[in-house]
Formats: C-alpha cells, structure tokens, sequence
C-alpha cells in the first residue's frame, strides 16, 4: 500500500495474475480520487477516478474501489500484463478544487 | 497524449544560477500547474494558474515564482537555483471543473 517512507512499496506478481494497489487517503472531506501510473522517465498517466458518491468504477481491466468509512483506495488490475509494470499512485481532491495531493505510490512489477 | 510539451528535458546548473523551465499546452485549458517529484514524497505542488496572469502558491513555492502570460504557456522561474531544488518538475493541466489532472513528460534539473 502506499507509504510516505524512503522505499515505495513494491508489489510483484505473475503475468496472467490479478493485482491489487492500495492508497490510504488523509482528508475525509475530499470528494474525487484519481488513480495513476507512472512508468520511468516519464509523466503520470491517468488510469481511472472515481467520485465519493460511487464506492466501484470499472474500466478496461481497471477497477477501482473506495471505502469512505475507513479513507481507502484501491485499484485491481485484471489480467496483469508486463506492460503494467509502473509505479501506481492515488490521488485526493476536495471539493473538485484546485489542488491535489497524492500519495508516494507502490512499484507493480509483472513477472513474466 | 494531454498536448503538453516541457522543455528543456533535462537540465544541469550551478547553484545561484537562474533557471527557467517551460510548460506549453496546445488545448487552451485554462488551469495549470507545476509539481516537483522526489524519492519519499508525493509529487507536491508548486506554483498553479488558473488564468492568464491569474496564479497561486502551493505547498512548495518559496524559491520559485511562475508567470503566464499566455494561455498556453505557463513558465517556472528558479530565481536562485539551490541544491534542494534538484528535482523532477511536472507540468499538468487540468480539462475542466470536475476532471484529473494530465501531466507532461518532466524536466530533470539538477543543481551542482
């Protein structure tokens, strides 16, 4: 899960297999939560959201899943491919305003 | 692909040098933003327009300033460049009232 330490957490699992990232947010009044993916040397690409009215979206093999009660984020990847070996991390909005604030993500790697 | 381009990619300079780095979007969206990245945090937001002439700090503006003087271009300026502003500096925009942010590709700065 995510972790504001020196070391991002990582998660390796088997091509073919389901993943699962989890986030903690801090702030109970944000509303908005966006996922997304970053793979080296490059920007973060946005993945999915999901607003606090909703508590599942689904995507092209992307869920994600959110828990108001205890301020938690996660996103499944189904069918984990090599291709989304990249670091994932979420992302909190309040009140559709102006700034984000995320969290230090978890690095996915996909064994072939 | 967000229609963000930042240039120079990547960039070496001495501490106490003037550093410049740009931001151009090619969609007219009227808010952008810059956030730098490090190993153990989140990326943090800087500085963030949501105009022309129209800015606001963030978590991390002291030693930085931007200014936009047209819509597509949102410039960061590092007056005095230190060693902790070695960094990753990303550019985003956001596309509308209740959407993510899109990033650019980053600027790697290094200050000596």
């Amino acid at each position: 899960g995510e972790s504001v330490g020196l070391h991002l957490p990582t998660l390796s699992v088997q091509e073919g297999d389901n993943s699962i990232i989890n986030c903690a947010y801090s702030n109970s009044a944000s509303d908005y939560f966006i996922w997304y993916k970053q793979e080296s040397g490059k920007g973060p690409q946005f993945i999915i959201d999901i607003r606090s009215n909703m508590d599942k979206r689904q995507g092209q093999r992307v869920t994600v899943l959110l828990n108001k009660t205890v301020k938690h984020l996660s996103l499944q990847i189904a069918a984990t491919q090599p291709g989304d070996s990249a670091v994932y991390f979420c992302a909190e909005n309040l009140n559709t305003g102006n700034q984000f604030y995320f969290g230090t993500g978890t690095s996915l790697t996909v064994i072939p | 692909d967000a229609g963000i381009t930042q240039s120079p990619r990547h960039k070496v300079t001495e501490t106490g040098t003037p550093v410049t780095l740009r931001c151009h979007q090619t969609e007219n969206h009227r808010y952008m933003y810059w956030y730098r990245q490090d190993p153990g945090h989140g990326l943090r937001l800087i500085h963030y327009s949501y105009g022309v002439k129209d800015t606001d700090k963030g978590e991390v503006s002291d030693g930085y300033s931007v200014s936009r003087s047209k819509t597509e271009d949102f410039l960061l300026t590092l007056e005095s460049a230190t060693s902790s502003q070695t960094s990753v500096y990303f550019c985003a925009i956001k596309k509308g009232a209740n959407s993510p942010l899109h990033f650019g590709n980053g600027t790697r700065l290094t200050v000596t």
